[in-house]
Order: structure tokens, then sequence, then C-alpha cells
């Protein structure tokens, strides 16, 4: 049912940097701001990015976002081995039937 | 701080309800939008529903027909009911606060629920 559409898999080594690329359309990611979240293996989503580019406190300036047209995207720089984990972009979605929240597909990250 | 914290049984038989508790403790639930989501076994993540404390709600159109979100301020707790289940229902179930347009901050720990015979 996700209307957000990410690649399956991303991966890089120590030190490289990684995007994420996420696509939606005009009543989703076109009309409302975009939200990240990082899922450790076994664990609860973390909230890494909202609004667009915000960072939470203590989520590392490592990992930077970016919202145009119908299409965001998350940057991770200096990967680490701890970033490997399961990456989803979010949004409302202002579909007929009222407010519809929508994750993307997911990312898994893996450090080579 | 805010700590969510999801409890209700880990099994269901098929074609009986989900009931499940997600109790805040750090924040009065008199504040914010409060959130269900779910991920079944593998699989990304569902968005189920939302609630107000005034009760007003609002839900996954996939999942409308079955599903009940309430609130009880005086608890500091809202609940999730999932009617008629099958095994498409069997997942990790998550509450969450919105800290606003759609970040959601805070998440419990998960609770597994297996709908099973």
């Amino acid at each position: 049912q996700s209307v957000l559409t990410q690649p399956p898999s991303a991966s890089g080594t120590p030190g490289q940097r990684v995007t994420i690329s996420c696509s939606g359309s005009s009543s989703n990611i076109g009309s409302n701001t975009v939200n990240w979240y990082q899922q450790l293996p076994g664990t609860a989503p973390k909230l890494l990015i909202y609004s667009n580019n915000q960072r939470p406190s203590g989520v590392p300036d490592r990992f930077s976002g970016s919202k145009s047209g119908t299409s965001a995207s998350l940057a991770i720089s200096g990967l680490q081995s701890e970033d490997e984990a399961d990456y989803y972009c979010a949004a409302w979605d202002d579909s007929l039937n009222g407010p519809l929240y929508v994750f993307g597909t997911g990312t898994k990250v893996t450090i080579l | 701080q805010v700590q969510l914290q999801e409890s209700g049984p880990g099994l269901v038989k098929p074609s009986e309800t989900l009931s499940l508790t997600c109790t805040v403790s750090g924040d009065s639930i008199s504040s914010n939008y409060w959130m269900w989501i779910r991920q079944p076994p593998g699989k990304g993540l569902e968005w189920i529903g939302y609630i107000y404390h005034t009760g007003s709600t609002n839900y996954n159109p996939s999942l409308k027909s079955r599903v009940t979100i309430s609130v009880d301020t005086s608890k500091n707790q809202f609940s999730l009911n999932v009617s008629s289940v099958t095994a498409a229902d069997t997942a990790v179930y998550y509450c969450a606060r919105d800290a606003g347009y759609g970040a959601f901050d805070i998440w419990g720990q998960g609770t597994v629920v297996t709908v099973s015979s």
C-alpha cells in the first residue's frame, strides 16, 4: 500500500556518503513535509529527520534531508557501522478520505 | 522523559478482536496526536490511525472498517481495537506521539501480536 517509493537497498564503505531517494506525488510530498525514520535491527523506529531537513536533538549532523517537488532524499555522510539499518521516509497524504499518513517502502543500508 | 508502553495479548485467534493499550508517561495525553502503527514480520511500516484527546480520530482507509482507537484521559492511555483479525494482522504494533506535522518523535518499544488458532 506504500505510495512513497524508495530503493530497497543501498550500501557503502565506512566514511563514504550514501543517498536514499523517496518518490511520491503531489498529494503527499508535493503538499506536505517529509520525515525520515531509522530502524535498527529489532528496535522501534527512531525519528531521524523532520520537516524535510530538521534534525531532532541528538541526531548527528552526518544525516541530512532535502525535498524538491514530489521527491525527497536522505544523505548519510561519513558512513559508520552503526548506520546499518532500515530507513523509511514518510509524509501526510491529502487523500479524499481524509489525512492519511504514508510510509516509504524502506531502504536497507548495508556497510561493506 | 516521555515514554510509551504498549500492552495486551500476544496471541489472538482468527476472527476475534485484537485489543492493545498504550500508556503514556512523562507527558499529558491531552496534548499532541497519538498514533498506532504496525509492522508485519519482515515488512515495512503501516500507519493504522490516530486519536486526539478530544476523541477525534482518523483511520487508514484500508483498515477503517475494522479499527477503533479510543482514549482514556484519566489513565493517560489510548487503545486500539482491530476486529475480525486474520493472519494478515500478525505484526509488531507500535504506539507513537506526533510532535507535529507527522514527526513521530516518541515510540513505544512495540508489542508482537500473532493471529493463530
